[in-house]
């Protein structure tokens, strides 16, 4: 079955830690996404890549960072600059950046910080 | 600053009723807008979309309705159904996927 992967499920981070966040994708969509969700907030961008070896910074990308070495992995690493990194990250991807296009999301990671 | 407003965090429906989600932007440039559906543990996943150009948009037991002059969209489920049970986000575009808005989302329970 075609879909989005992400894992770990749940993840925790120590003081001063980088940590990554895996996205993995095998319905191959050009583009894919991080989103941030907060207790009553909406999905919040945090980066996106349109092809291989280009991403884009979203709305929240300030301790963060991504690769795109390859169509169907876009991870993400919450680094130690990221000061308030608790919160439900999810990956997406779309078969372009169109305006009609719909996203396609994994089940979420869940990082807590230690 | 939230762009897309989903001002119910929660609603409770009687099996067979209708469910009426409601959802409000701010950006008159907004032309695009989708409704997602999530389960718990598992992704968002898409449920209907209308553009800017309709007013109206209908699949099967789910309705879109869009009213530009009050910037407001409503999701429309005919009958509600206990798997229905979700939290719903409504979406905004202006231009692109990687230029969306989501809701904070709602939380439909259908008591059966």
């Amino acid at each position: 079955d075609g879909g989005i992967t992400q894992s770990p499920k749940y993840l925790f981070r120590k003081e001063g830690q980088n940590v990554t966040l895996s996205c993995e994708q095998n319905l191959n969509h050009d583009a894919m996404y991080w989103y941030r969700q907060d207790p009553g907030q909406g999905l919040r961008l945090i980066y996106y890549s349109q092809i291989v070896n280009d991403f884009q910074k979203g709305d929240i990308a300030e301790g963060y960072s991504v690769s795109r070495e390859k169509k169907e992995s876009f991870p993400l690493t919450v680094t130690s600059a990221q000061k308030n990194p608790t919160a439900f990250y999810l990956c997406a991807s779309s078969i372009g950046t169109g305006p009609r296009e719909k996203l396609f999301f994994g089940s979420g990671t869940q990082l807590s910080v230690l | 600053d939230q762009q897309v407003k989903q001002n119910s965090p929660s609603l409770s429906v009687q099996e067979g009723r209708i469910s009426i989600l409601n959802c409000d932007y701010t950006n008159s440039m907004f032309d695009y807008f989708l409704w997602y559906k999530k389960y718990p543990a598992e992704g968002p996943t898409f449920l209907i979309s209308i553009s800017s150009i309709k007013d109206k948009n209908e699949d099967g037991r789910f309705t879109v309705f869009l009213n530009k002059s009050a910037k407001h969209l409503s999701l429309h489920i005919v009958p509600s159904q206990p798997g229905d049970s979700a939290v719903y986000f409504c979406a905004a575009s202006a231009g692109g996927a990687n230029n969306l808005f989501f809701g904070t989302g709602t939380r439909l329970t259908v008591i059966p």
